[in-house]
């Protein structure tokens, strides 16, 4: 079983609406959860980190939330663009003492449409 | 942000020839790089981390001896795949970590990805 399950596997909004992707993890502990952007043919492009003791982080229209005690972090999109279609992945950071092997989610595919 | 480049973008080769990709840091020192693959519609698999002056460590079920890791200095890493076949196509990426103000705070900056293509 995937460490960090995301959901919805996809998901297809109209522009200019809000969305919601989740993220649970199991990894613990851990250091910090981030959530990554990645286009097609890309490399991930970080949107927002927050350390455990953190619990929301905001990155223009992405703010990312996220509750130690349920192990669940979401990223909330406002106001939703088409070049917001991609992939985003949430991941965790295991804490081993400095070291630095990131756990990868599944991953949302949110395509915007007009 | 911190800026982690990858060249080539693309490469396709015939099968059986070795490919090098290079990834580099471009405005900030990385004593170690990561080295992922992604097949369609998955998730990165971390093949192997790049240390600075040493061995790579590469990840269980990876053959080091197919793809070769050299990380020479603290600006660059490169991955060879050699005698590549066609199940190697994929699409390559490397990152390389940041300090942030903590060690909590440390964060991955990916490169843009290679897509190998083996024919």
């Amino acid at each position: 079983k995937n460490q960090v399950e995301q959901s919805p596997q996809s998901l297809i909004i109209l522009e200019g609406k809000n969305c919601t992707l989740q993220c649970n993890y199991t990894v613990s502990p851990f250091s910090n959860l981030r959530w990554y952007k990645q286009d097609t043919g890309r490399g991930p492009v970080s949107l927002t980190i927050m350390t455990f003791s953190e619990n929301t982080k905001s990155n223009g229209r992405y703010t990312a939330t996220l509750d130690a005690d349920t192990k669940q972090s979401s990223l909330h999109i406002t106001a939703s663009q088409l070049s917001d279609s991609a992939s985003y992945i949430c991941v965790v950071t295991p804490f081993t003492g400095g070291g630095n092997k990131l756990t990868f989610g599944t991953g949302t595919q949110l395509k915007v449409e007009l | 942000g911190a800026v982690v480049s990858q060249h080539p973008s693309r490469v396709i080769c015939k099968s059986g020839t070795s490919v090098k990709i290079e990834c580099r840091s471009l405005d900030f020192q990385a004593t170690t790089m990561f080295w992922y693959r992604q097949f369609p519609k998955q998730s990165l698999m971390l093949m192997a981390t790049s240390n600075e002056g040493s061995k790579a460590t590469y990840e269980q079920g990876v053959e080091k001896d197919k793809f070769l890791i050299n990380h020479a200095s603290l600006t660059l890493s490169t991955l060879t795949v050699t005698s590549a076949h066609p199940e190697d196509s994929s699409f390559y990426i490397c990152s390389a970590n940041v300090q942030g103000g903590t060690m909590y705070q440390e964060t991955q900056y990916f490169g843009p990805g290679t897509r190998l293509l083996v024919l």
